[in-house]
């Protein structure tokens, strides 16, 4: 089955608690991404890779890092969260020639 | 710098009104748009895409979007709701000469009253 995966799918920790949130996809796909979505402000890019070793800031990179070393995994990192960091996060990933994103189930995560 | 709004935060309907979801955006390259939908408790899936041609396009459960350049517009419509179509709606923009990185409006949550 065609699907974009993340684990955890719920994470509490506390603040400075360096954490790795996993996606990976199994659908060849070039395009992946991280999103945060927050009550009101809809869903917010963070990072995205292009391929791998590709990978660019979206609008919100403020305190998260990614790594793109192989082409279905898309991990994202938090060094030291804080609690602005709580939210829910999805990742995401598209072909290059057919733009439309298929998404994860989504990571809740509170900081604490 | 490209940007989404979405006029309405929060619609109530009657089962069998007539939906229309307002969506601008502001892209300085050759656009791509999208209606994704969330229902409670769910990821987000693709309700309809736009990328070229028809500017009238059809997507599942019998939404459809209208792509009007001029008016930097791609509003959601459908003619009759159902109580099942009680979600979020989000609209999301990307494309040439970068189309890794999309931006989406801040979503219309939708209530449908059976």
């Amino acid at each position: 089955e065609a699907q974009v995966t993340q684990n955890p799918r719920y994470l509490i920790t506390v603040t400075g608690k360096k954490l790795t949130v996993t996606c990976s996809q199994n659908m060849n796909h070039e395009y992946m991404s991280w999103y945060r979505q927050d009550p009101g402000l809809g869903l917010r890019q963070i990072y995205y890779s292009m391929n791998v070793e590709v990978t660019d800031k979206g609008d919100v990179p403020e305190g998260y890092k990614v790594s793109r070393k192989e082409k279905r995994n898309f991990p994202l990192i938090l060094e030291s969260p804080s609690p602005n960091q709580t939210s829910l996060y999805f990742c995401a990933s598209s072909l290059a020639t057919r733009y439309e994103q298929y998404f994860g189930p989504g990571t809740r995560l509170t900081v604490t | 710098a490209q940007s989404v709004s979405q006029h309405n935060h929060h619609v109530i309907l009657s089962e069998a009104a007539s939906l229309e979801l307002g969506c601008n955006y502001s892209y300085g390259g050759t656009v791509n748009l999208f209606w994704y939908v969330q229902y409670p408790g769910q990821h987000l899936q693709l309700l309809l895409k736009y990328f070229s041609g028809d500017p009238l396009v059809k997507g599942i459960k019998g939404f459809e979007a209208e792509f009007i350049k001029s008016k930097f517009s791609f509003n959601l419509r459908k003619p009759s709701v159902q109580w099942s179509d009680t979600a979020e709606y989000f609209c999301a923009v990307n494309g040439a000469p970068n189309a890794g990185k999309s931006t989406f409006g801040d979503g219309t949550t939708l209530t449908v009253k059976p």
